[in-house]
């Protein structure tokens, strides 16, 4: 079945670095992925939307020049994040959406600890 | 490896029927198990399970853990359109570590 793997799965970096999480879908290719932030309480935010060869679409609130996102091709998606500080620690998921697919396939997501 | 499967991968139903999505896991290190009822923007959070035979409920939806059969039921009762969603199973493995999602099921209610 479809598989996004997304790496790494655990990082911490030192407040003013950049960091890149990567998702790639497997076997299927990705139009659509997105890129959430989870939330005390399970809770999940939607940040950003891109698709394959086009800008992504940043949610309001979400700094694009801080968040930035590439989809480059069909099976990778990155999400850098720029000059990391202590509150953008928190777990990241990536979910990828096929045209030919109904679902949505989640990574297993990346915990980012910025110290 | 570990896996979450979610079934029936879709469902269709009536109005006021009552449905019951199904999510089975087999993961190293269980610690809970979440359900989330995904519509736009984000997959919304609904329940976590970490106790067997605990039902957990809000509203017209209910769900319990069975760790013996490593699964979760959601049961949702008087189905409204407004119910109308994927609804995923997703499994954190331990703490500050990987979760695994399932595919979800596509719940469609006819008016």
């Amino acid at each position: 079945g479809a598989v996004v793997s997304q790496h790494p799965s655990r990082v911490i970096c030192k407040s003013g670095t950049s960091v890149k999480i990567e998702c790639r879908s497997l076997d299927f290719q990705a139009t659509t992925m997105f890129w959430y932030r989870q939330f005390p309480k399970q809770s999940l935010m939607l940040m950003a939307t891109s698709n394959e060869g086009s800008k992504a679409t940043y949610e309001q609130g979400v700094e694009k020049d801080k968040f930035l996102i590439n989809h480059a091709s069909l099976t990778l998606s990155t999400l850098t994040v720029t000059s990391a500080h202590p509150e953008d620690s928190s777990f990241y998921i990536c979910s990828a959406h096929s045209d030919l697919d109904y679902g949505y396939t989640f990574g297993s997501g990346t915990r980012l600890t910025v110290v | 490896e570990d896996k979450v499967v979610q079934s029936p991968l879709s469902l269709v139903v009536h109005e006021g029927d009552t449905v019951t999505l199904n999510c089975s896991y087999e993961v190293t290190n269980f610690r809970s198990l979440l359900w989330y009822k995904q519509e736009k923007k984000a997959p919304t959070f609904l329940f976590m399970l970490t106790s067997s035979g605990i039902e957990k409920k809000s509203g017209r939806l209910s769900s319990i853990l069975d760790k013996k059969e490593l699964s979760s039921i959601l049961n949702i009762t008087a189905t409204q359109t407004g119910d109308s969603a994927i609804y995923l199973c997703a499994v954190p493995m331990n703490r500050d570590d990987k979760i695994i999602f399932g595919k979800g099921t596509r719940l469609h209610i006819l008016p």
